[in-house]
């Protein structure tokens, strides 16, 4: 069983959708966790870090359930430029980041 | 203030032949990290520095694959011999001492081996 588990999607939505997305995660010992994202051929960059009593920052929404060891992300209004690839990563104890697979997301008109 | 830096970018070879990739992280950042990133997929950790010491390396195909940043700041990962398996992006990133979760990717090196 991989460690970070996403749907690979591809999440198809109009402009100005409600998206979510989660991330299971196999390692209870997990420390802390993160969303990157990665634009269509070019490096991941840290989106946010995910905190268990969530946190937000603008349209983005991001939170983290220890008991059932999943996180979540959702994005309200979704722009164009959102599409992306959001990557679900986590940082196990000894600070090494392990990133899940990745969930694709189109933004269409 | 410059990014992470690597070079080349894209790079073609044929199996068996021998390849390097370089990168040099952001002025500063004492932790260095090398991925993998196969398509539709996310990085995979090859190795990872503090300064100039590896300290987890667990991940590196030791066979055929070396790195080394000798005098703690830009560091190089060498293939030697190239299979097919291994085209793939190879990813550099640097990070503050006790920051690794931000961590500064660069555009990374496009490898196919033909």
């Amino acid at each position: 069983r991989k460690e970070v588990e996403q749907d690979p999607g591809p999440f198809n939505v109009p402009e100005g959708a409600t998206v979510a997305f989660n991330c299971t995660y196999s390692n209870s010992a997990s420390q802390s966790f993160f969303w990157y994202r990665q634009d269509c051929r070019k490096e991941p960059k840290l989106l946010m870090s995910v905190y268990s009593s969530g946190n937000e920052d603008g349209r983005f929404t991001a939170q983290l359930n220890r008991a059932s060891q999943y996180i979540s992300l959702l994005i309200r209004d979704s722009k164009l430029s959102d599409s992306a690839t959001y990557l679900c990563v986590l940082s196990s104890n000894t600070g090494k980041l392990i990133f899940g697979q990745g969930t694709t997301l189109q933004v269409k008109p | 203030e410059a990014g992470v830096v690597q070079s080349p970018r894209y790079k073609i070879i044929e199996k068996k032949q021998p390849v390097a990739f370089w990168c040099n992280p952001i002025s500063g950042h004492n932790t260095l990290y090398w991925y993998l990133q196969n398509l539709g997929q996310g990085p995979e950790l090859l190795i990872r520095y503090e300064n100039e010491e590896a300290v987890d390396d667990s991940q590196l195909p030791k066979d055929r694959f070396s790195a080394e940043r000798l005098k703690g700041v830009d560091s190089t990962l060498k293939i030697q011999p190239a299979e097919l398996g291994d085209s793939a992006v190879y990813l550099c990133a640097s990070s503050l001492a006790g920051r690794g979760y931000e961590q500064y990717f660069g555009p990374g090196t496009r490898l196919t081996v033909t």
